[in-house]
């Protein structure tokens, strides 16, 4: 059963202190994402990983880093969190073969900085 | 880079009813197009797809249209149920491992 993991679900941080959103996968997916979702804004592109110590920037890189060591694990960095960087985040992964364009998402993190 | 727009941004129907998801995008380089389904509080999940090459694609209640020439496509779901309650995802992929999103379709089908 294909799956994307992410955790933890909720999350409640002060401004300033440092956030880590992790995601894993099963399924040795060589791309994977991080999106942020919120009202009326849909789902914004923050990094793209294409492989182990591979990334690159999305459309809303800043604020943000990742780290991706192992194929199945990618993380999502805060240094010093902004009331701002409130949010659903998604991480997903890109399929292969036939649905070498579709994704797999996680069920997101619920972030919330005060 | 590629801009995908959706409309309507919601949509209000008695159960039963049909509606019509419209979406459009500007790069003439995406050759995919997945749709993708989130129910309230869960994750968004692939629903149907079509590619450049393709006009219609069916599942179920699900028709999908594709017009490469306007660079528009539309998702008609018939028979409309209160679990088809979501938001509606409309994407565009160009080859690049980029794949675009609009902004989403709230569907809310009344019992």
């Amino acid at each position: 059963d294909m799956k994307v993991t992410q955790m933890p679900r909720y999350l409640i941080k002060r401004m300033g202190e440092n956030v880590l959103l992790e995601c894993g996968q099963d399924m040795s997916h060589e791309t994977m994402y991080w999106y942020r979702q919120d009202p009326g804004l849909g789902l914004q592109l923050i990094y793209i990983s294409y492989d182990v110590d591979s990334n690159s920037e999305g459309d809303i890189p800043k604020g943000y880093r990742v780290s991706r060591k192992k194929r199945e694990h990618f993380s999502l960095i805060l240094d010093s969190a902004k009331t701002n960087q409130t949010s659903v985040y998604f991480c997903a992964s890109r399929g292969t073969g036939g649905r070498q364009n579709t994704l797999y998402f996680g069920a997101g993190t619920r972030l919330s900085v005060l | 880079g590629e801009q995908v727009e959706q409309l309507p941004s919601s949509l209000i129907v008695q159960e039963g009813a049909s509606v019509l998801i419209n979406c459009s995008y500007t790069d003439s380089a995406s050759v995919y197009f997945p749709w993708y389904k989130q129910e309230p509080g869960k994750r968004l999940q692939f629903i149907i797809d079509i590619r450049s090459n393709m006009e219609r694609k069916q599942t179920q209640r699900l028709t999908l249209l594709f017009d490469k020439k306007t660079k528009h496509l539309s998702l008609h779901i018939t028979a409309t149920q209160p679990g088809d309650s979501a938001i509606y995802f409309c994407s565009a992929s160009p080859s690049n491992n980029r794949i675009f999103f609009g902004d989403g379709t709230q569907l809310v089908v009344k019992p």
